[in-house]
């Protein structure tokens, strides 16, 4: 089945500053990548997802990345601003219907 | 605006209690999901439904059922509370399976004294 690992667990980052939090699945038919952003004491949205057949994925300020022959694919969030303040997780889903999330990464950003 | 509800924010209930907890979409959604959410270890999926009566297991069904009677409703049962299951509960619905966007509810923090 499906192992999905999330680095760093936790991230502390300036106001302005880029933010990348890093995912690795163990799956290679795994196909579907969604983050997701999850603020305090709310529920977990969907801010952008991948499939396995597309390398990069961007909109506004935040864009996810897929290297399939590493397996791993990581959120990138460019100009960070005190709103981006959360908890994401990444999350692998493959043919079968097998999904995991990561762990998590609470990101703090300071202003 | 697409919307999950459940039943309760916050629940506290004693051990051996059986407990419901219940979620309902306004989507027309076929597929519905539970997780229980712990700090460090993520979103862990309970059970999964893709039709009405239809139920599948997820990673850590032991110590829960679910009843999905009615497209819109799927409910998450504790047969015995035990301290153990102490935890934020997470409904999502989807359109179509796990490859698809999950809407999630708001949660309920359950906890069995």
């Amino acid at each position: 089945g499906e192992n999905v690992e999330q680095h760093p667990s936790t991230l502390s980052v300036q106001e302005g500053d880029s933010a990348v939090i890093k995912c690795t699945y163990s799956d290679s038919a795994s196909n579907y990548f969604p983050w997701y952003k999850q603020e305090l004491g709310k529920r977990p949205q969907l801010i952008i997802d991948i499939r396995s057949n597309v390398g990069e994925k961007k909109d506004q300020r935040i864009a996810v990345t897929l290297n399939k022959t590493a397996k791993h694919f990581s959120l990138h969030i460019t100009e960070t601003q005190p709103e981006d303040s959360a908890v994401y997780f990444c999350a692998a889903t493959d043919n079968n219907n097998d999904m995991r999330f990561g762990a998590g990464t609470r990101l703090t950003v300071k202003p | 605006d697409v919307k999950v509800t459940q039943s309760s924010r916050y629940l506290v209930k004693r051990t051996g209690e059986k407990v419901f907890l219940e979620c309902v979409q306004d989507m027309d959604h076929e597929n519905m999901f539970w997780y229980r959410q712990d700090p460090g270890l993520g979103l862990r999926l309970i059970y999964f439904s893709y039709d009405v009566k239809m139920k599948e297991k997820g990673d850590i069904p032991e110590g829960y059922s679910v009843s999905r009677e009615k497209k819109e409703r799927f409910s998450l049962i504790l047969e015995s509370a035990s301290t153990n299951q102490t935890s934020m509960y997470l409904c999502a619905s989807s359109l179509q399976g796990f490859s698809y966007e999950q809407y999630f509810g708001p949660g309920t923090r359950l906890t069995v004294t």
